[in-house]
């Protein structure tokens, strides 16, 4: 069966430091993967998507930059946070084609101070 | 664009109650549905899907139907329980055979009380 993990779950982070969230997913190969952001008390936003390795669109302009090194594997990084960077991050995977579900990792709480 | 919207919260409900989440959605072509539940602290779990028009998801007593005539897939369970206390989120599907990315509501909470 397939698993997805995030790390790390929790983290607190100055102003002005860099961050990496690493998401990998185990059981399937080639899968769509995605980067959502769920602020305090809003619903989700879609960050970035990938449908391969080294392929990155983005959704929203903004201080963050995603990556896809391997197949399976998905990272969010900053080289400078920014207070409103805070939220809830969420790793998420598909396979491709219509209808398919949208599964998602144990989400990673980050809080800029 | 596509775009979905969801009665807001928080809805407070006695255990035992029916509970009705309303979720009407705009979208161009035609759209999976899905309804996500995420508990406290935790990441969005699928809670049930349907692909076409007129199909009813269900799972863990709830359920919803696609109805396409006033675009909308509202979810329902006969007796609520302490254990649904969660922020529930309704979503569609939008994109082309190529890529998809799922379109989500604002999440509705609910709060079951013994």
């Amino acid at each position: 069966s397939q698993t997805i993990h995030q790390w790390p779950a929790t983290l607190v982070q100055p102003v002005g430091s860099p961050l990496s969230l690493e998401c990998t997913v185990e059981g399937t190969s080639n899968p769509n993967l995605y980067w959502y952001r769920q602020a305090a008390g809003r619903g989700l936003q879609l960050l970035f998507y990938s449908v391969g390795i080294g392929q990155i669109s983005s959704e929203v302009p903004q201080n963050l930059s995603a990556s896809r090194p391997q197949d399976r594997q998905f990272i969010l990084s900053s080289k400078k946070l920014l207070l409103s960077d805070s939220g809830f991050y969420l790793c998420a995977w598909s396979m491709g084609g219509l209808g398919n579900t949208i599964y998602f990792g144990e989400g990673s709480w980050l809080t800029v101070v | 664009g596509d775009s979905v919207t969801q009665m807001e919260g928080p809805v407070t409900l006695s255990e035992e109650a029916f509970l009705t989440i309303n979720c009407t959605y705009t979208a161009t072509g035609y759209p999976s549905l899905f309804w996500y539940v995420q508990y406290p602290g935790e990441g969005l779990q699928l809670l049930l899907k349907a692909t076409k028009a007129d199909d009813k998801g269900s799972n863990k007593g709830f359920e919803a139907t696609y109805r396409k005539e006033t675009t909308s897939f509202h979810l329902e369970k006969g007796s609520v329980q302490v254990s649904d206390s969660a922020v529930y989120f309704c979503a569609l599907t939008s994109g082309n055979t190529g890529f998809q990315k799922l379109v989500f509501g604002t999440g509705t909470r609910l709060l079951v009380s013994p």
